[in-house]
């Protein structure tokens, strides 16, 4: 069975830091590319950051390139996103998500969807 | 940046009844396009990818169509627990940005 499993939210004060992390398991990940999605309080879903398989290839939403960094420890199964300089407006529930693999056969391609999520964690940024 | 946008922002419909949910893009993502079920206090669940293909486990009362720039989400015959947030979710540029989400309700 699949699981992700977000940890390291909270309380911190604008400017601060925090690193989040989401542990896999039930399959293999480093397999998987993997993303991390974002939900402001009554509002609706903001990709933030992706990461390939492998973690060669990094990407972020203009909204947090510069100040997030996303990585991954294929040895521990487990996904990190590094949040520096963080402002209200980043104050969300953040959710890790592993992406389908994506492929082309008999001319078709597939790109999928995310199709496992965590639980997610919420981090809120106040003074 | 491909911008979704959905229609309507809420609709209303009672348990048995036919939705429609409408999803579109700003510039052609060809058919690389997913729909997300989100209730209240859970995750989303990955309901249809590439426009047309049911997830794992999903009801054969969910059906998505469309490409292009068009794509709509249909629940032929919704029950009880259909009732909740509904997003959309462009692949065709990876790994994907969402629309902002229809809201179904009971009527």
């Amino acid at each position: 069975e699949v699981q992700l499993v977000e940890s390291g939210g909270g309380l911190v004060q604008p400017g601060g830091s925090l690193r989040l992390s989401c542990a896999a398991s039930g399959f293999t990940f480093s397999s998987y590319a993997m993303s991390w999605v974002r939900q402001a309080p009554g509002k609706g879903l903001e990709w933030v950051s992706a990461i390939s398989g492998s973690g060669g290839s990094t990407y972020y939403a203009d909204s947090v390139k510069g100040r997030f960094t996303i990585s991954r420890d294929n040895s521990k199964n487990t996904l990190y996103l590094q949040m520096n300089s963080l402002r209200a407006e980043d104050t969300a529930v953040y959710y890790c998500a592993k992406d389908s693999p994506r492929y082309c056969t008999n001319g078709v391609c597939y790109t999928g969807g995310f199709d496992y999520w965590g639980q997610g964690t919420l981090v809120t940024v106040s003074s | 940046e491909i911008v979704l946008t959905q229609s309507p922002a809420t609709l209303s419909l009672s348990p048995g009844e036919r939705a429609t949910l409408s999803c579109r893009a700003s510039q052609s993502v060809s058919s690389y396009l997913a729909w997300y079920q989100q209730k209240p206090g859970q995750a989303p669940r990955l309901l249809i990818y590439d426009a047309s293909n049911r997830a794992t486990g999903i009801p054969a009362r969910f059906s998505g169509s469309g490409s292009g720039t068009d794509f709509t989400l249909t629940i032929s015959s919704l029950e009880p627990e259909d009732f909740a947030v509904y997003y959309c979710q462009q692949r065709s540029n990876w790994p994907g940005t969402f629309g902002q989400g229809t809201r179904l309700e009971i009527k």
